[in-house]
């Protein structure tokens, strides 16, 4: 298996919701990636997990808070988001110890109201 | 400080026609490099890399890059564009192994005239 899912597709929460998204792999990979990309833009890293731990947080604001369960899962926890943080959502893994080629999900599109 | 630029942020190419997009980078290791792919509403995929064994690099889909140190230039290229090859492409750099951070550049949206 060398995929990395997402979920969920689409996602659409008010300022004052909760809520949750999810990412997963199967590749055996030890460091995980939460990235926020906007329309027309390349991708901007938000958090990084080595071996569950998380080892880079790229200055984002705490209504965003990234856990690791296991060496397989990534979940981000939205809560009172800003218009501004609608976006895709996305997620990688990679292998410690090769070139760091990230592999991609398909991303969570998120609109804030 | 690792950094990418990416020359043009749109090429139009005729079907058929030679692809060419341009990525220069700076770093101040030996660097790794990649060549990402993203279609409208989808993840980025890995086209291909450069990890210091060769040169000339071949990826998917019939895509190519050349690694040129002395122009620090990684372009990529495609004999023949296929309207399938309408995308927005980035290019990245790497200068680590592991879990680290990838600076990606400003990306190339490539269109494809019939």
């Amino acid at each position: 298996d060398t995929e990395v899912t997402q979920t969920p597709k689409h996602l659409v929460m008010g300022m004052t919701n909760k809520k949750s998204l999810k990412c997963e792999q199967h590749m055996g990979h030890r460091a995980m990636y939460w990235y926020k990309q906007k329309a027309k833009k390349p991708p901007e890293l938000m958090f990084v997990y080595s071996y569950e731990k998380l080892s880079i947080n790229e200055s984002v604001p705490s209504r965003f808070s990234p856990e690791c369960p296991n060496s397989s899962l990534l979940n981000l926890h939205l809560h009172a988001l800003q218009p501004e943080d609608s976006a895709l959502y996305l997620c990688a893994s990679s292998q410690e110890g090769t070139y760091n080629e990230q592999f991609f999900g398909p991303g969570t599109r998120l609109t804030v109201l | 400080a690792q950094s990418v630029t990416q020359l043009g942020s749109h090429v139009s190419v005729s079907e058929g026609a030679l692809v060419l997009l341009r990525c220069n980078y700076s770093s101040s290791v030996p660097p790794y490099l990649f060549w990402y792919v993203q279609y409208p509403n989808q993840g980025l995929q890995l086209l291909l890399k450069y990890t210091s064994a060769a040169t000339l690099v071949k990826g998917i889909n019939g895509f190519e890059a050349e690694f040129k140190k002395s122009e620090t230039s990684f372009h990529l290229t495609k004999p023949s564009a296929h309207m399938s090859d309408a995308a927005e492409y980035f290019c990245a750099v790497s200068r680590a192994t592991g879990a680290s951070k990838i600076i990606f550049g400003s990306g190339t949206r490539l269109s494809i005239r019939p």
